[in-house]
């Protein structure tokens, strides 16, 4: 099973929602990503968790805040969002292996912020 | 900012080899090259990586100049599934996460 899923596949929001969107894989891989994709435009890294650790943060707003309950799960939860944050999330999971490593991505959560 | 600099666009005939040019001119001897693509509306798709040596598996070849300065994606056989962005991305190998920055990328059309 190389298989990263993502609910909700779609998602409108209000500026004052909370919402959250999730991730699963079970490949047993250590770490997890979340990725930013605006229309037209290649994806950005947000956040890497290595061992349910956050590691990497790039500087995202704190109106977004990730989380790693176990290893086979990543959430996002949203709050507080303005309408530029209107976006295609992808979350991705790698297993580090020698000779490089490979990440596998889910199909993403098309999110409106209206 | 991205490492790499590719052609944003290409056309190829299905049937056809699809040759994608990437380069890298500031790559250092620890960074690997890796492909991804991404199929409208969908997220990426990993193709494959390579460090020095000439990589082959089910999906492509991978061309990596003896400098490293510059690398090849070959699809063998183009067809209207492979019509897609691709991305060439250089990152260490940094254990357990690897921080991939992508660039633009190549939009490549395959025509019937």
């Amino acid at each position: 099973d190389t298989e990263v899923t993502q609910t909700p596949k779609h998602l409108v929001m209000g500026m004052t929602n909370k919402k959250s969107l999730k991730c699963e894989q079970h490949m047993g891989h250590r770490a997890m990503y979340w990725y930013k994709q605006k229309a037209k435009k290649p994806p950005e890294l947000m956040f890497v968790y290595s061992y349910e650790k956050l590691s990497i943060n790039e500087s995202v707003p704190s109106r977004f805040s990730p989380e790693c309950p176990n290893s086979s799960l990543l959430n996002l939860h949203l709050h507080a969002l303005q309408p530029e944050d209107s976006a295609l999330y992808l979350c991705a999971s790698s297993q580090a292996r020698q000779g490089g490593e490979t990440q596998y991505f889910g199909p993403g959560t098309r999110l409106l912020v209206l | 900012d991205a490492k790499t600099t590719q052609p944003p666009s290409m056309d190829c005939a299905e049937g056809r080899a699809a040759n994608l040019p990437c380069n890298h001119s500031t790559i250092s001897g620890n960074e690997y090259v890796y492909w991804y693509r991404q199929i409208h509306s969908q997220g990426p798709q990993y193709i494959i990586h390579g460090l020095k040596n000439n990589e082959t598996n089910e999906m492509a070849s991978l061309i990596i100049t003896e400098d490293r300065k510059s690398s090849t994606l070959i699809l063998p056989h183009a067809t209207l599934r492979d019509t897609a962005v691709y991305y060439c991305i250089v990152s260490n190998y940094g254990g357990a996460t690897n921080k991939l920055i992508f660039g633009t990328g190549t939009l490549l059309a395959v025509q019937p």
